[in-house]
């Protein structure tokens, strides 16, 4: 079974200020891992995926996530918000090496604030 | 353009009315998922096809159905069993990597 937990509903930053937006996951086999970007009332937008060739992923907009296996850790970072980055961040699980089309389970999201 | 489009952006229903919503990709994707959303909950899977003519059930499929007559379409529709249907509607594609790539919703509300 996979879940995803992600921590702190709402996270508020100042423009220029480290973005840090946390997500554990649970898996009993191998994940990938994703971060999907949600605007008001648009789709979701992928960010950036892990797919075990590097575990610093770097993806749109600046952002970037580190696997921690250990930790069971996939945490969003970007140096500096800008408040455009304002927007409902998702962290998503899927098992790794299934041979098909896998489900994606995701976390509640994170929305993130950014203030002048 | 490649992409996912669904259609329409906002639909009304009235208590008891069957509504279907459309999604259509023209990525050349195998699989294509339906996901309800809600506010402070994520993402909910409903229905889900891996190919044409054949869908499975997700988390939540009551109260739902769908059809997958070619590998284009995959349209929703929430029917009078569904009992708290307002909500954000998402429709997503994708091929064998487990990439999904997600369409602009539909906001249904119920009157």
């Amino acid at each position: 079974a996979q879940s995803v937990t992600q921590l702190g509903s709402h996270v508020s930053v100042s423009e220029g200020a480290l973005v840090l937006l946390r997500c554990n996951y649970s898996s009993s086999v191998p994940p990938y891992l994703f971060w999907y970007v949600q605007y008001p009332n648009q789709g979701l937008q992928l960010l950036l995926k892990y797919t075990s060739a590097a575990t610093l992923v770097k993806g749109i907009n600046g952002f970037e996530a580190e696997f921690k296996k250990s930790e069971t850790s996939f945490h969003l970072t970007k140096p500096s918000a800008h408040m455009s980055d304002a927007a409902e961040y998702f962290c998503a699980v899927s098992p790794m090496f299934s041979g098909g089309y896998n489900k994606l389970i995701f976390g509640a999201g994170t929305r993130l604030a950014v203030h002048p | 353009d490649g992409g996912i489009t669904q259609s329409p952006k906002y639909l009304f229903r009235k208590e008891g009315q069957n509504v279907t919503l459309s999604c259509e990709q023209n990525l050349n994707h195998d699989a294509m998922y339906w996901y309800r959303q809600d506010p402070g909950q994520g993402l909910r899977l409903i229905y889900y096809s891996q190919i044409v003519n054949d869908f499975q059930k997700g988390d939540i499929a009551e109260g739902y159905s769908v059809s997958r007559e070619k590998k284009e379409s995959f349209p929703l529709t929430v029917t009078s069993a569904q009992k708290n249907p307002t909500a954000f509607y998402l429709c997503a594609s994708s091929m064998k990597d487990s990439t999904q790539y997600f369409g602009p919703g539909t906001r249904l509300t119920v009157l």
